[in-house]
């Protein structure tokens, strides 16, 4: 089946560091990625979509700036949360579909774990 | 924005019974799918719906996609130890991989041996 690996699981870093985390589509190819934050007892909230080969997408409130994201290969996307503070600590969870496919569901990586100090 | 209503919040169930977990949506879905989320981890699909009115099962999930296309429900029977978790719903707006999910509030199962 589909499998979506994401590293690390666990970062912790100093306020005002940057941090980079990966999401790899491991038997398929996706054209499109999504990027999740996921706060304590609450549900997924997307971020931003990532499209291989062109400029990610947004969702309003979500600063491009902070949070960039490289879309390079069909099967990697990654995200760098720029300048990390207290605030931005969370669970961050990738999805990815197959590419091409009709009706494919999204399958997601095991999500990481930012801890910002 | 579309919105997804997910109820019951939580759940207190004993270990044997079964469950039902429902959403609803203001707008319609061309895709709605079921997750389970176990603490620290990603959510992993359940079922995936496709069809209006359709019912689909795996093992003891049953799920449904709603005549409407605006509302799905889940049910678990003779519920396990294992079961618990955070269970959420999505619904797709397309028909493709590239399609957005919006997210329903999630439900906490909790099963008392």
């Amino acid at each position: 089946g589909a499998v979506v690996s994401q590293h690390p699981s666990r970062v912790i870093c100093k306020s005002g560091t940057s941090v980079k985390i990966e999401c790899r589509s491991l038997d398929f190819q996706a054209t499109t990625m999504f990027w999740y934050r996921q706060f304590p007892k609450q549900s997924l909230m997307l971020m931003a979509t990532s499209n291989e080969g062109s400029k990610a997408t947004y969702e309003q409130g979500v600063e491009k700036d902070k949070f960039l994201i490289n879309h390079a290969s069909l099967t990697l996307s990654t995200l760098t949360v720029t300048s990390a503070h207290p605030e931005d600590s969370s669970f961050y969870i990738c999805s990815a579909g197959r590419l091409g496919s009709y009706n494919s569901p999204l399958h997601f990586g095991n999500g990481t774990r930012l801890t910002v100090t | 924005g579309q919105q997804l209503n997910q109820s019951p919040q939580s759940m207190f169930i004993q270990e044997g019974e079964d469950v039902s977990m429902n959403c609803t949506s203001s707008s319609i879905f061309n895709t709605w799918l079921w997750y389970k989320q176990d603490p620290g981890e990603g959510p992993v699909l359940l079922i995936a719906l496709y069809k209006a009115g359709e019912l689909t099962s795996n093992g003891r999930l049953t799920a449904q996609f709603g005549i409407t296309r605006k509302d799905s429900f889940l049910n678990i029977s003779a519920s396990i130890p294992s079961d618990v978790g955070i269970y959420f719903c999505a619904g797709q707006d397309g028909e493709t991989s590239g399609s957005r999910l919006t997210f329903g509030e999630g439900t906490q199962l909790t099963v008392n041996p």
